[in-house]
C-alpha cells in the first residue's frame, strides 16, 4: 500500500537559515509526487509537484524539491526562509486510481525574525 | 473565478446529534474528494467522487458517516449520532478530471467539535 514518511514533525529556523523537509514514500506505480502547504489559517494550497521529467521541481515562492528515486525520496527546499514560511508542510502521493491522496503526517515549520 | 467553498465554518454539536457539512466544488471540476484533519491522525481520506460513477466510499470511518454529491455539484458529508472523536476539520478538495490535472483544491474546511 501507498505510504508517505515526514521525519520532522517540527522545525524551528531563523530567517536565512535554509531548510530541508524530508519525505520518503512507498509506492508502486508511476510515481507522481506533490507537496502542499497550509498557512496558518488558510487553506492547504499545493506548493509543487512532480509528475515526469525534471527530478528537479521548483514551486511557489522559492521552494524546490528533488525526486531521488533509489532514495524513494521528495525533499522540499528553500535556501534562505522568511518569517512568512511559518506553516505546516505535507508530502503527499496518489492512491490507487488517483482517487485520493495520501498524506504525511505533517511537519510545522516556524520560523523566527 | 471562486474555490472551493464549505458551510459551515466552524460547528459545534453535542455527542449524539447529526450534523451536515456541505462542499461547493470549483465549477467544472468533476472530481470531489472528502478528507478528514485530526490531531494525531494528520490528514485521512474519507471519500471520493468522480463524474457519475460510483463514490469510492473506502475511507469512511464507520457507517455513521455518509455523503452524497446532488447534480455532480454540491456534496454533503453526514455525520450521525457524533462521537467525540469525530471532532475535527473535515476538508473538501475538487479537481478536474485527467492524470495532468490532478491537482486537488482544498476549501477552507468546518471545524467540528462535538461536546
Amino acid at each position: 500500500a501507498q505510504s508517505v514518511s515526514q521525519h520532522n514533525h517540527h522545525v524551528i529556523l531563523s530567517e536565512a537559515a535554509s531548510l530541508e523537509l524530508g519525505c520518503n514514500y512507498s509506492y508502486g506505480g508511476t510515481v507522481n509526487l506533490f507537496w502542499y502547504v497550509q498557512y496558518p489559517g488558510q487553506h492547504l494550497q499545493l506548493l509543487l509537484k512532480y509528475f515526469s521529467g525534471d527530478p528537479l521541481v521548483k514551486g511557489i515562492k522559492g521552494f524546490e524539491a528533488e525526486f531521488i528515486k533509489s532514495k524513494f525520496s521528495f525533499n522540499l527546499r528553500k535556501p534562505s526562509v522568511q518569517w512568512s514560511d511559518t506553516a505546516e508542510y505535507f508530502c503527499a502521493v496518489p492512491g490507487g486510481g488517483y482517487n485520493k491522496l495520501i498524506f504525511g503526517a505533517g511537519t510545522r515549520l516556524a520560523v523566527h525574525p | 473565478g471562486a474555490g472551493v467553498s464549505q458551510s459551515p465554518s466552524n460547528k459545534v454539536t453535542e455527542k449524539g446529534k447529526d450534523v451536515e457539512l456541505r462542499c461547493d466544488p470549483i465549477s467544472g471540476h468533476t472530481a470531489l474528494y472528502w478528507y478528514r484533519q485530526s490531531l494525531g491522525q494528520g490528514l485521512e481520506f474519507l471519500i471520493y467522487f468522480q463524474g457519475n460513477s460510483a463514490p469510492d466510499k473506502s475511507g469512511l470511518p464507520s457507517d455513521r458517516f455518509s455523503a452524497e454529491r446532488t447534480g455532480g455539484s454540491v456534496s454533503t458529508l453526514t455525520i450521525q449520532r457524533t462521537q467525540q472523536e469525530d471532532s475535527a476539520v473535515y476538508l473538501c478538495a475538487s479537481s478536474s478530471q485527467g492524470q495532468s490535472s490532478y491537482e486537488q483544491y482544498f476549501g477552507p474546511g468546518t471545524r467540528l467539535t462535538v461536546t
